[in-house]
């Protein structure tokens, strides 16, 4: 099965600074990546989907690229605001051909005024 | 559309106790799924339900059963509790594309305390 790994420790940045969070998985290579955001006391909320043979893309002030060379995923928001703070979650296909995502632990991310 | 809907928001068992967990989706989606979520473990997978009609283990499935009752409504049951069944459950819904991706959709979650 698929292991991610999120970087554990909460990720502060001031507002108007571009953040960034990594996603590294371990075994086979995905046919898909996806993040999500998670606000406390929420359920978690998509925001985007990358396929294998997309290097990038992008939503609104959201960019997130995949290199399955490295095997990880960036997620960035450019032009950050508090209103981003939040615990940002990535999932990917428990294993080759599966539907069902296994999700990350999530990195924490505080953006200061 | 409310989308997806988890009842109820919080509940206090003590070991031994059953309940339900209910679940319900207005989007027609076809796959649904129950989470759990606890501090430092993200989200883990106690079962699925890919179609109407089937159902399938996740990750940590024992000391659990689910019910797809029809297309919208998955439950969760809790036979008898323990307290390491405490945490937060998360059910959600998908519609999968022909590449077998699927964005999900969650519910608010039930917070579950059992003492």
């Amino acid at each position: 099965s698929q292991k991610i790994e999120q970087n554990s420790e909460a990720l502060n940045i001031q507002e108007g600074k571009t953040a960034t969070l990594t996603c590294n998985y371990t075994n086979y290579s995905p046919a898909y990546l996806q993040w999500y955001r998670q606000d406390p006391g929420r359920g978690p909320v998509f925001l985007l989907l990358i396929r294998e043979n997309e290097k990038e893309k992008r939503k609104e002030r959201l960019k997130v690229t995949f290199d399955t060379t490295l095997k990880q995923s960036l997620f960035h928001i450019t032009a950050s605001q508090p209103a981003d703070s939040a615990t940002y979650l990535c999932a990917l296909p428990s294993s080759g051909g599966s539907y069902i995502p296994t999700f990350g632990r999530g990195t924490s991310l505080i953006v200061h005024p | 559309n409310a989308g997806v809907t988890q009842t109820p928001k919080f509940q206090v068992l003590k070991t031994g106790q059953s309940m339900t967990l209910q679940c319900a989706q207005d989007m027609n989606h076809n796959s649904m799924y129950w989470y759990r979520q606890d501090p430092g473990m993200g989200l883990r997978l106690i079962y699925y339900s890919a179609s109407e009609g089937t159902t399938d283990k996740g990750e940590v499935p024992n000391g659990y059963n689910v019910s797809r009752l029809n297309k919208r409504e998955f439950s969760l049951r809790l036979e008898s509790a323990a307290p390491s069944q405490t945490s937060v459950y998360f059910c959600a819904s998908s519609v999968l594309s022909g590449r077998g991706e699927g964005e999900q959709y969650f519910g608010p979650g039930t917070r579950l305390t059992v003492t």
